[in-house]
């Protein structure tokens, strides 16, 4: 079946550090990729998504490519700011899942100033 | 355009008593989604309504179930709670549960049951 997986956390940088969040992805089928974020107390929305491989998703500074040679969905951001304190959930759909999502387990970013 | 709302957005349970979790889209759309989130299992799929009269099982039936009241409306029921489903509980909602559909879900509802 589906499955994704992330790097566990939580991400601990201060204010203006490079970021790198690993995903992983098996996918029976040809999924579509995204990445979704959790501010406390609220739920969950989309950052970005890619829908076919070597597509770039970009959001608010976040990025992340969809790299079907390595099965990867990286997400990156060059310099991050306290706001961005959150979880993140990288997260595919396809046609094995009957195009429910899979979601990662989260990884929790705690920025410092 | 409110988007997902649920309501309640907290409640406290005791054993063996019942509830009903509400949540209501207005964007339109077919599928409709209820998760629990647990601290270390990440999202974990309930229930599912594809289509308007349509529902189906996902990876943690148990002790729940559902009714698509129409095409804005899903609601959760729990019959008879138990303290392992002390959870956060989210509705979400997709255009047609295609594979390159973006999930839009709700404030959630923080369950406590003693």
């Amino acid at each position: 079946g589906d499955s994704v997986t992330q790097m566990e956390g939580p991400v601990t940088l201060s204010e203006e550090a490079f970021l790198t969040i690993n995903c992983t992805y098996t996918a029976t089928g040809y999924p579509s990729l995204f990445w979704y974020v959790q501010y406390p107390g609220e739920g969950l929305q989309l950052l970005l998504k890619a829908t076919k491989a070597d597509d770039k998703g970009s959001n608010k500074g976040f990025e992340a490519t969809y790299r079907k040679e390595t099965t990867s969905f990286h997400l990156e951001k060059g310099s991050v700011q306290v706001s961005d304190s959150a979880v993140y959930f990288c997260a595919l759909s396809s046609s094995g899942g009957s195009y429910i999502p899979t979601f990662g387990r989260g990884t929790s970013l705690i920025v410092h100033p | 355009n409110a988007g997902v709302t649920q309501t309640p957005k907290f409640q406290v349970l005791k054993t063996g008593q019942s509830m009903t979790l509400q949540c209501a889209q207005d964007m339109n759309h077919n599928s409709m989604y209820w998760y629990r989130q647990d601290p270390g299992m990440g999202l974990r799929l309930i229930y599912y309504s594809a289509s308007e009269g349509t529902t189906d099982k996902g990876e943690v039936p148990n002790g729940y179930n559902v009714s698509r009241l129409n095409k804005r409306e899903f609601s959760l029921r729990l019959e008879s709670a138990a303290p392992s489903q002390t959870s956060v509980y989210f509705c979400a909602s997709s255009e047609s549960g295609g594979r390159t559909d973006t999930q839009y879900f709700g404030p959630g509802t923080r369950l406590t049951v003693l």
